[in-house]
């Protein structure tokens, strides 16, 4: 069974510019998860969609970031335009029901 | 709200030592805990877990009990090999929402 993957690995970008990060769920999964973790501090919570619907926001940083999960399957996570301290780890989980969350390696975004 | 904090490292260790990492934890209600670990160029991986007080975890040869009345949750291994060199994050769980600590960088040497 393929797990979750993450795409790009790596991303530098400079500030002010677009980055689209990529996340595809171990299939059947219908609660997809974003996180991130910035500066080597703890990871944080940003959002959790069940199926293509949001069911929580609520830790999403600012309107410069936006997710989709298209037909309830990949999600992508849009930051316009970016700023130095969006740079950090976002991780992607998935899970069929809610306790049991299976990551993705990351995506490491760097803005210059 | 729902807060976890465990000790910073790194942490380095010689092979064969015992190792702890301490986790404390803020949470209102009965909170689900757990560890992760994350291998270098992986992903978080569910270390173990446990579901409610006096419950222990164990996996791998760590091991972890759930203690309410300390509001810890205290990863140990009795010999550690070279491994499990990794960053090792706490976390809990209020339903379906993850809380982690700051994560610690464990290098064990040969």
């Amino acid at each position: 069974e393929a797990g979750v993957t993450q795409f790009p690995s790596h991303s530098v970008i400079e500030k002010g510019q677009t980055v689209t990060l990529r996340c595809d769920p171990i299939s059947g999964h219908d609660n997809l998860y974003w996180y991130r973790r910035v500066m080597g501090k703890e990871i944080k919570f940003l959002l959790h969609f069940v199926k293509e619907s949001k069911q929580d926001e609520s830790g999403m940083p600012n309107n410069r970031f936006l997710a989709e999960r298209t037909g309830g399957t990949y999600s992508t996570l849009k930051v316009q335009p970016a700023e130095l301290e969006d740079s950090g780890v976002y991780f992607c989980a998935s899970s069929p029901g809610w306790e049991r969350q299976f990551f993705g390696p990351g995506t490491r975004l760097t803005v210059l | 709200g729902d807060s976890v904090t465990q000790m910073e490292g790194p942490v380095t260790l010689s092979e064969e030592a015992f190792l702890t990492i301490n986790c404390t934890y803020t949470a209102t209600g009965y909170p689900s805990l757990f560890w992760y670990v994350q291998y270098p160029g992986e992903g978080l991986q569910l270390l173990l877990k446990a579901t409610k007080a006096d419950d222990k975890g164990s996996n791998k040869g760590f091991e972890a009990t759930y203690r309410k009345e300390t509001t810890s949750f205290h990863l140990e291994k009795g010999s550690v090999q070279v491994s499990d060199s990794a960053v090792y994050f706490c976390a809990l769980a209020n339903d379906y929402k993850l809380s982690f600590g700051a994560g610690t960088t464990v290098t064990v040497r040969a």
